[in-house]
């Protein structure tokens, strides 16, 4: 079965500085990777997914992401983040033919001024 | 609709009692999905539908748990005998179909079993 280690549970970032959130998983062939936002009340938001091609995905809010087999990543990167960037992030792995997802735990964003 | 809608958006109830959750789909969205979210966890998959049948119903903790489609639109969660570990946020989401499809995710309904 797959998983997801998202090894930071709280990251503190300086607006205006760059940012990078960790996921790994665990699958034997190639996932679907995705990353969502979830804000206070809010539904989960996907900022951006990977199914084939490009390793390199652009998303929405300025994120992108890399996706390398060999060290079984999908980091989530933003060169500059913004104050209303502060929420939950959750990375996702999803499998061919298997409509469920499973999530890790979740990164919590705060920025500081 | 604009988007996935879940009611209510919290409901309290007393262990021992019946509950049951809605979620309305994105118009048009043929595959539909439960999750369960416990406080500093990631959302857990509960059971999915395409159309009006459950096609996996894996996640499904227990026989307490259940769920319905009868329409292929409106889904209904059922929990039986509500017990104080079932207190979590229950999300909804849904797809136009296929795996490769984006999860659109409702707001989520917060459960409290005192």
């Amino acid at each position: 079965a797959q998983s997801v280690t998202q090894p930071d549970i709280h990251i503190t970032v300086s607006e205006g500085a760059s940012l990078e959130l960790r996921c790994n998983y665990s699958y034997g062939a190639t996932p679907y990777l995705f990353w969502y936002v979830q804000s206070p009340g809010q539904g989960l938001q996907l900022l951006l997914k990977y199914f084939s091609g490009d390793t390199l995905v652009q998303g929405i809010k300025g994120f992108e992401a890399e996706f390398k087999r060999s060290q079984s990543s999908f980091n989530l990167r933003k060169p500059s983040v913004h104050w209303s960037d502060a929420a939950e992030y959750f990375c996702a792995v999803g499998v061919f033919g298997n409509e469920k997802l499973t999530f890790g735990t979740g990164t919590r964003l705060t920025i500081i001024p | 609709g604009a988007g996935v809608s879940q009611t209510p958006s919290n409901k309290v109830t007393e262990k021992g009692k019946y509950v049951e959750l809605r979620c309305d789909p994105i118009s048009g969205h043929t595959a539909l999905y439960w999750y369960r979210q416990s406080l500093g966890q990631g959302p857990e998959f509960l059971i999915y539908f395409q159309g009006t049948g459950a096609a996996d119903d894996s996640g499904l903790p227990n026989d307490r748990f259940f769920a319905v489609r009868p329409e292929g639109s409106v889904s209904t969660l059922k929990i039986q005998r509500t017990e104080r570990g079932d207190s979590a946020v229950y999300l909804c989401a849904s797809t136009a179909g296929g795996s490769t499809d984006t999860q659109y995710f409702g707001p989520g309904t917060r459960l409290t079993v005192l």
